[in-house]
């Protein structure tokens, strides 16, 4: 079982509606969860992180915890075509590491 | 601020040659990271160094080395490169490596091929 597990995607969504996207964690001591959005060719760039159980939300961006379910997920509301990119979940471990998973793609068509 | 930066972006390396890439960033963050991303595979850590000083392995460290040469820079060694070496090279710094000061900034990416 990986530690981070993303489904690979592509995940395709029309433009405005809600994209949602999942993880789940192995580790149940981990301490914080962190989303990065990752263009083509580009570097990851972090959108949010969350440490604590329920739901943070940012402009669009809809960050959700569950610890008991060891699930994290990030919804984007009003989906826009500059969406269109891999989405990381990245985990720090009880191990004081992080750890990042392989990937969504999102594609959002028009 | 440039952020994390790196050199080169990209690299053609000949099996058995060595290399090292470098990294520098000017946020005065303690940590730092050394990264290789593989299609379907993610970021996989190489080492990293939660403070000057300090270095440690990753989950992929074997074929490399590395040196933290002061609190700005950190750099990643291939002294004999395979070509399953070949990826993009990613640095990442952060404030600290603990709870709360752990987001990470990525530099542009080094794209390495070894032939």
């Amino acid at each position: 079982q990986k530690e981070v597990e993303q489904n690979s995607g592509p995940l395709s969504v029309p433009e405005g509606a809600i994209a949602s996207l999942n993880c789940t964690y192995s580790d149940r001591g981990s301490q914080s969860f962190f989303w990065y959005r990752q263009y083509s060719g580009k570097s990851p760039e972090l959108i949010m992180f969350i440490y604590s159980n329920g739901d943070k939300e940012d402009g669009r961006f809809t960050a959700q915890l569950n610890k008991a379910s060891q699930y994290v997920s990030l919804l984007i509301r009003d989906s826009q075509p500059s969406d269109s990119a891999t989405y990381l979940c990245a985990v720090y471990s009880s191990a004081s590491k992080i750890i990042f998973g392989s990937g969504t793609r999102l594609s959002i068509r028009p | 601020n440039a952020g994390v930066t790196q050199t080169p972006k990209f690299q053609v390396l000949k099996t058995g040659q060595s290399m090292t890439l470098q990294c520098a960033q000017d946020m005065n963050h303690n940590s730092m990271y050394w990264y290789r991303q593989d299609p379907g595979m993610g970021l996989r850590l190489i080492y990293y160094s939660a403070s000057e000083g300090t270095t440690d392995k990753g989950e992929v460290p074997n074929g490399y080395n590395v040196s933290r040469l002061n609190k700005r820079e950190f750099s990643l060694r291939l002294e004999s490169a395979a070509p399953s070496q070949t990826s993009v090279y990613f640095c990442a710094s952060s404030e600290n490596s603990g709870p709360g000061a752990e987001t990470q900034y990525f530099g542009p990416g080094t794209r390495l091929l070894v032939l």
